[in-house]
């Protein structure tokens, strides 16, 4: 079946360092592949998506490319805030399916 | 501010009783998504509905329903509530049900079972 694998946490990383939040998938075909971001007490926010391989979804200097080759989604950040403290959420779309199949969701935590 | 509205933001209830989440989807969209999200089980999909009728299901129990109504709302009724319903329940919505569409999630409702 399908199936999304990602690094638990919790991340702690102190201000202005790298991130990376790995995410591999299990799939047939060509999912589509999303990112997205749970602040504190909130909902979740589309982050950034890529729709087919070596694609490369960005936005608000969070990046993560499509490797079909390695079937992953790694997410990376050159240099993390305070604010980007959230849980990160990894999720495919299958080919022929309908619902989003999530991760279990990293906790990243920058500190000062 | 996603555009996806969810009411109540908050419920407690007992073991037992029955509970009816409403879901707003974005203007324009067709497609209602409902998932929950729970501390052993992480983000599980319950149910799809497009343009009025059922979808897809999921990891739904029989205790639960849904639907969505002519003006695309959509309700989540769940019924004979136990402990373990305790959970944040999302309802997503997008524009048609491709798979390259984004699901846009409301804040959630927070159910608690006592």
């Amino acid at each position: 079946g399908n199936s999304v694998t990602q690094m638990e946490g919790p991340v702690t990383l102190s201000e202005e360092a790298f991130l990376t939040i790995n995410c591999t998938y299990t799939a047939t075909g060509y999912p589509s592949l999303f990112w997205y971001v749970q602040y504190p007490g909130e909902g979740l926010q589309l982050l950034l998506k890529a729709t087919k391989a070596d694609d490369k979804g960005s936005n608000k200097g969070f990046e993560a490319t499509y490797r079909k080759e390695t079937t992953s989604f790694h997410l990376e950040k050159g240099s993390v805030q305070v604010s980007d403290s959230a849980v990160y959420f990894c999720a495919l779309r299958p080919n022929s399916g309908y619902a989003l199949n999530f991760g279990k969701g990293t906790s990243l935590l920058v500190t000062p | 501010d996603s555009g996806v509205t969810q009411t109540p933001k908050h419920l407690i209830t007992a073991t037992g009783q029955r509970v009816t989440l409403r879901c707003s989807p974005r203007s324009g969209d067709l497609s209602v998504y409902w998932y929950q999200q729970s501390l052993d089980q992480g983000l599980q999909f319950l149910i799809q509905y497009y343009n009025g009728e059922e979808r897809a299901k999921g990891n739904i129990l029989e205790r639960f329903s849904a639907q969505q109504f002519p003006d695309l709302h959509s309700e989540l009724n769940l019924s004979s509530l136990e402990l373990g319903d305790s959970a944040l329940y999302f309802c997503a919505s997008s524009v048609r049900d491709f798979r390259e569409e984004t699901q846009y999630f409301g804040p959630g409702t927070r159910l608690l079972v006592l």
